[in-house]
């Protein structure tokens, strides 16, 4: 079975550019969820999705993050414009609906410079 | 709202020997509870997890963690580590209210080191 797959691995990008990044759930999931990890941190969840509808973006700063699962599989977020502090990891995680293991996928490093 | 303590921020022990990180949780009802493991530049992985049941709950890679109501507490346990258990450790709490709403709230890991 396939596991998470996110994309791309490493991204660098100065203030105020916009970056984007996405998720692919294994097949059959339906609850997407996008986590934000800072160095030194546990990961803090940014959005969590049931299919294609938003269950919780109460940690989201919806001024310059946006995220998307349109057809209710795979996902995008995006952050415009960057800051500094943005700078983390972003680790997409999906489970069956309700109280189910998530799993997570590689993630995305992000450097704004 | 829940929340995860990890008191040790980093540990080091000598390959060979035994292990066990805490976690500490609060939560108002019954909590579903996971250990991650997350290698450098890796996602998380996981370990175990207990919902509910036997109390001792045994994982992968030769991990057990031990729920105790009474203190809130759900700890890790290795009998022997391997230099390869070298990695960070999250703990996390799962919670919500009906099926839809449910997520993790991770502790800020424990970053373990083994000495050969």
């Amino acid at each position: 079975e396939a596991g998470v797959a996110q994309s791309p691995r490493y991204k660098i990008i100065e203030k105020r550019q916009s970056v984007a990044f996405w998720c692919n759930p294994i097949s059959g999931h339906a609850t997407l969820y996008w986590y934000q990890q800072i160095l030194g941190q546990g990961p803090k969840l940014l959005i969590q999705f049931q299919n294609n509808g938003v269950v919780d973006d109460s940690q989201l700063p919806k001024d310059r993050f946006s995220a998307e699962r349109l057809k209710g599989v795979d996902s995008t977020l995006k952050i415009q414009p960057a800051k500094l502090e943005d700078s983390a990891v972003y680790l997409c995680a999906s489970s069956l609906r309700g109280p189910n293991t998530q799993y997570f996928g590689p993630g995305t490093r992000l450097t704004v410079l | 709202a829940q929340s995860v303590t990890q008191p040790d921020i980093h540990i080091t022990v000598s390959e060979g020997a035994s292990l066990e990180l805490r976690c500490n949780y609060s939560y108002g009802a019954t909590p579903y509870l996971f250990w991650y493991v997350q290698s450098p530049g890796q996602g998380l992985q996981l370990l175990l997890k207990y919902f509910s049941g036997d109390t001792l709950v045994q994982g992968i890679k030769g991990f057990e963690a031990e729920f105790k109501r009474s203190q809130s507490s759900f700890n890790l346990r290795k009998p022997s580590v391997h230099w390869s258990d070298a990695a960070e450790y999250f703990c996390a709490v799962g919670a919500g209210s009906g099926g839809s709403n449910y997520k993790l709230t991770f502790g800020k890991g424990t970053l373990l080191t083994v000495n050969p």
